[in-house]
C-alpha cells in the first residue's frame, strides 16, 4: 500500500519560501509509470493542482501557470521523497499542501496535507 | 480551463437515504472524470475513476455514471460514515486537471 508522509513548517513569513516534504512508501518516486504531484486547497481558491515531478530516463517537471516561476519540485532518491519550494510567499498562498500520486491520470494516493499559513 | 460545476452545495439526508450528487464540465471530458470524498482533517479519497469504476476497496454502494459534461456519483444508501465532501474532477488530458468546489452531505 502506497503511503505518503509529508512534513514542513506550519509557519512562513511573506516574501519568503515555503517548503514541504513527502515521503514516500510502497512506491519509489523514480517510479517511470507514475508522476508525483503537489495540489493545495483554500477556501478561496478551492482544490488547485501545482505541479508535478515525473522519472522518464530523466526528471521532468510541470507547473501550473499560476505559480511558475516561483514553484520548484524536486527529487531525493536517497530518502525516497519529494519536496515542494514556494518562493515569494504571500497570504495569498495560505493553504492546505497535499502531495499525490498519479497513475493514468488518476491522483490514486494523497498524503496527509500540511497546513502552510503565510503571516508575519 | 475546462470549470466543474457540482450541485447542490450542500445536502441534507438521513442515514439509510439515497444519494444523487452531480457535476457538470464546461466541455466534453469523455470519461476522463473521478470522484472523491473528503472527511474534515483529511485528504481527498479516491472513490471513482473513468466516471463509474470503483477504486479499490470502495464498497458497492457508490457508483458512477456519466459521460462528456454530464455526472453523478449515486450512494444507494447512505452510511453514518459517509458524511463528507465529494468533489469531482476531470482529468481529461495531461496537465489539464479541475476540481469542482465539492457538494457537502450532511445528518438531516
Amino acid at each position: 500500500q502506497v503511503q505518503l508522509q509529508q512534513s514542513g513548517p506550519g509557519l512562513v513569513k511573506p516574501s519568503q519560501t515555503l517548503s514541504v516534504t513527502c515521503a514516500i512508501s510502497g512506491d519509489s518516486v523514480s517510479n517511470n509509470i507514475v508522476a508525483w504531484n503537489w495540489i493545495r486547497q483554500s477556501p478561496s481558491r478551492g482544490l488547485e493542482w501545482l505541479g508535478n515531478l515525473y522519472f522518464r530516463s530523466n526528471w521532468y517537471n510541470d507547473y501550473a501557470e499560476s505559480v511558475r516561476g516561483r514553484i520548484t519540485i524536486n527529487p531525493d532518491t536517497s530518502k525516497n521523497q519529494l519536496s515542494l519550494q514556494l518562493d515569494s510567499v504571500t497570504p495569498e498562498d495560505t493553504a492546505v499542501y497535499y502531495c499525490a500520486r498519479q497513475q493514468s491520470l488518476i491522483f490514486d494516493f494523497w498524503g496527509q496535507g500540511t497546513l502552510v499559513t503565510v503571516s508575519s | 480551463e475546462i470549470v466543474m460545476t457540482q450541485s447542490p452545495a450542500t445536502l441534507s439526508v438521513s442515514p439509510g437515504e439515497r444519494v444523487t450528487l452531480s457535476c457538470r464540465a464546461s466541455q466534453s471530458v469523455s470519461s476522463h472524470l473521478a470522484w472523491y470524498q473528503q472527511k474534515p482533517g483529511q485528504a481527498p479519497r479516491l472513490l471513482i475513476h473513468g466516471a463509474s469504476t470503483r477504486a479499490t476497496g470502495i464498497p458497492a454502494r457508490f457508483s458512477g455514471s456519466g459521460s462528456g459534461t454530464e455526472f453523478t456519483l449515486t450512494i444507494s444508501s447512505l452510511q453514518s460514515e459517509d458524511f463528507a465532501v465529494y468533489y469531482c474532477q476531470q482529468y481529461s488530458k495531461w496537465l489539464s486537471y479541475s476540481f469542482g468546489q465539492g457538494t457537502k452531505v450532511d445528518i438531516k
